[in-house]
């Protein structure tokens, strides 16, 4: 039984630069959620999928930041032109989307800007 | 913007002790959980409560759902060191995103 998996688990980028991460939900799980969290701080909501499709996104997200999950299984997070303001912990959680049932995390990907 | 809101922030005991750590929101939430968050780790889930009034044990750890669903706490009884950590507790509407609390970080001295 395997549970949410984001890849990489660390990430050091320079100033400028874009990087990507993945994640896999639980297999049979419909819904996928982004998350960010800072440090000593609760998660924030970055995003989440129904299946294919992007149903809602936070205000808070700002252009640079995009989000695909093109078959419905696997999501990718995108941060282009990374600023050291986007230094946190990503997190990816996925559920049945059943009103009511809970979100399972994965480990995260620690983002280090410098 | 944080829809719930948790109390303490931190809190630091001595084993044996007993705690409990509250969530709070003017929102009504059709289920809440709450997770255990180790440092450089996904948060873990520990339990869902989905009606008003529910309680629900695991271990030496209890978990209440306020009456009108705004509302949890969550009571650890003799804590250990193991219980060590940071405490969410996250609020979903209709299955749609989940809403996060400040979080409570936990130091069981041993």
């Amino acid at each position: 039984d395997t549970g949410v998996s984001q890849d990489p688990r660390h990430k050091i980028t320079k100033r400028g630069q874009n990087v990507t991460f993945r994640c896999d939900p639980i297999s049979e799980h419909n819904r996928l959620y982004w998350y960010r969290q800072t440090l000593g701080q609760g998660p924030e909501f970055l995003t989440y999928f129904q299946n294919e499709a992007q149903l809602e996104k936070s205000r808070l997200l700002s252009d640079r930041f995009s989000a695909e999950r093109p078959k419905g299984s696997f999501s990718t997070l995108e941060i282009q032109r990374t600023e050291q303001g986007d230094s946190a912990m990503y997190l990816c959680a996925s559920s049945p989307g059943t009103a009511g049932t809970e979100a399972f995390f994965g480990q995260g990907t620690r983002l280090t800007v410098v | 913007t944080q829809l719930l809101e948790q109390s303490p922030q931190f809190l630091s005991i001595q084993e044996g002790e007993n705690l409990t750590v509250y969530c709070n929101s003017s929102s009504v939430f059709s289920s809440l959980q709450w997770y255990r968050q180790e440092p450089g780790e996904g948060p873990v889930l520990l339990v869902t409560v989905v009606t008003g009034g529910e309680v629900k044990k695991l271990k030496r750890l209890t978990f209440q759902f306020g009456d009108a669903r705004k509302d949890s706490s969550l009571h650890i009884t003799a804590a250990q060191p193991g219980d060590t950590g940071l405490y969410l507790c996250a609020g979903a509407e209709d299955g749609n995103q989940f809403y996060f609390g400040t979080g409570t970080s936990l130091t069981v001295i041993p």
